[in-house]
């Protein structure tokens, strides 16, 4: 199993630029989530998804968009990018069954935006 | 924000020694996980506790929970060089899989 991958690694973004951040994971689990952390700080949720077809916002959701077209692919896009989202952003991944599990993570994507 | 806090902020060890750390919440919980991240990496999760237990023990750590305080302590003992990370505990709630994490504890361990 690969887990969850992340791609790009590392994104220079210009101001108003759009993006993509891919997140897979291929463990078969219902829920995957994106996650931003700036220094100093944990990790804030930004969206996330219960199943295919299913996303919702978490606490910071502002400048970005995402969509769940199948169990194993949750891309986050950023429409128009601003400096305050240079962060290192981290996909991870659960399952749901009558509780809450462990969250497996993927490597992160550290993203500037000049 | 429910996000929770952890104590210290950092933590300097050598090696064989224990390390503790603590987390405060503000909410009610269904469970309280804590994770590992060595630095450039993503999250590694270390163990979970549910709100109905006290106390929990995996390998060399020891976790603990107090919901009457909504706080918790991770506890790991005979620290190695390989355990120098950042420490966080994150915060879940009942029906849910969206975690809320801390602020984190950056321990070094020097050997």
């Amino acid at each position: 199993n690969a887990g969850v991958t992340q791609t790009p690694k590392f994104q220079v973004l210009k101001t108003g630029q759009s993006m993509t951040l891919q997140c897979a994971q291929d463990m078969n689990h219902e829920y995957m989530s994106w996650y931003r952390q700036d220094p100093g700080m944990g990790l804030r949720l930004i969206h996330y998804s219960v199943g295919a077809g299913i996303t919702d916002q978490g606490e910071v959701p502002n400048g970005y968009n995402v969509s769940r077209s199948t169990t194993e692919d949750f891309p986050l896009r950023l429409l128009s990018a601003a400096p305050s989202q240079t962060s290192v952003y981290f996909c991870a991944s659960s399952w749901v069954r009558g509780g809450t599990y462990e969250q497996y993570f993927g490597p992160g994507t550290r993203l500037t935006v000049t | 924000s429910q996000q929770g806090e952890e104590d210290p902020q950092a933590l300097s060890i050598q090696e064989g020694e224990n390390a503790t750390m603590n987390c405060s919440y503000k909410t009610s919980i269904n469970n309280l996980q804590w994770y590992r991240q060595n630095s450039g990496r993503g999250l590694v999760h270390l163990i979970l506790i549910r709100s109905n237990e006290r106390e929990k023990h995996s390998g060399r750590l020891r976790v603990t929970l107090d919901t009457s305080k909504k706080s918790s302590s991770l506890l790991i003992t005979a620290s190695r060089a390989a355990d120098t990370a950042s420490y966080f505990c994150a915060t879940g709630k009942t029906g849910a899989n969206n975690l809320f994490f801390g602020t984190g504890t950056r321990l070094t361990v020097i050997p």
